[in-house]
């Protein structure tokens, strides 16, 4: 079974740019997350998804962030305009329901 | 948020000790208490999920325990080898919410 999917895995980008990150979930799985992981942070979630709608984006700085997740399968995740505190590693993961989460390896993003 | 402390924050062990961590988590309103392993350029992997207060699992030499009631639980791992080292982190799942509360992690360095 493949696993999840992310890309880029790194990113370097300058303060103010814009940048997407992909993620493809494990076929079947209808829930979604995205995750921030600041250095020496445990993950945040950021948004997710159920099949295709919203569950939860309290935590979503929705003034730079957004995301969406087309025909409630692949997703990605926009930063515009990015800012230094947004480096970060980025984690998208699936389940079924509330049970065990599969991670991607995840985007790890650098804003100088 | 919920509040999900780990400790200790980094360890250091040789080859064949024995370790264990401590996860706290809030003992109100709890759903499920998830351990996941996140080595270093790898995605994060599900150790445990565990739900019922008292329950203990094992993965090899890997187990955990649960006491829901004083909100915490421990991770051992007997006979520690070079490949355990990893970040191991707990989150704490409500029952009056969908997302999973991650604690900072603790950091395991096994030596030869």
């Amino acid at each position: 079974e493949a696993g999840v999917a992310q890309s880029p895995r790194y990113k370097i980008i300058e303060k103010r740019q814009s940048v997407a990150f992909w993620c493809n979930p494990i076929s079947g799985h209808a829930t979604l997350y995205w995750y921030q992981q600041i250095l020496g942070q445990g993950p945040k979630l950021l948004i997710q998804f159920q099949n295709n709608g919203v569950v939860d984006d309290s935590q979503l700085p929705k003034d730079r962030f957004s995301a969406e997740r087309l025909k409630g399968v692949d997703s990605t995740l926009k930063i515009q305009p990015a800012k230094l505190e947004d480096s970060a590693v980025y984690l998208c993961a699936s389940s079924l329901g509330t049970n065990i989460q599969y991670f991607g390896a995840g985007t790890r993003l650098s804003v100088l | 948020i919920l509040n999900v402390e780990q400790s200790p924050q980094s360890l250091h062990v040789q080859e064949g000790d024995s370790t264990n961590f401590t996860c706290s988590f809030p003992s109100s309103n709890f759903y499920a208490l998830h351990w996941y392993r996140w080595e270093t350029a790898k995605s994060p992997e599900a150790l445990f999920v565990m739900t019922l207060n008292g329950d203990e699992k094992k993965k090899g030499r890997i187990s955990a325990t649960l006491n829901t009631k004083e909100g915490y639980s421990y991770l051992y791992i007997k006979g520690s080898q070079p490949e355990d080292s990893a970040t191991y982190l707990c989150a704490f799942l409500s029952n009056s919410g969908y997302a999973l509360n991650f604690g900072k992690g603790t950091s395991l360095l096994v030596t030869p």
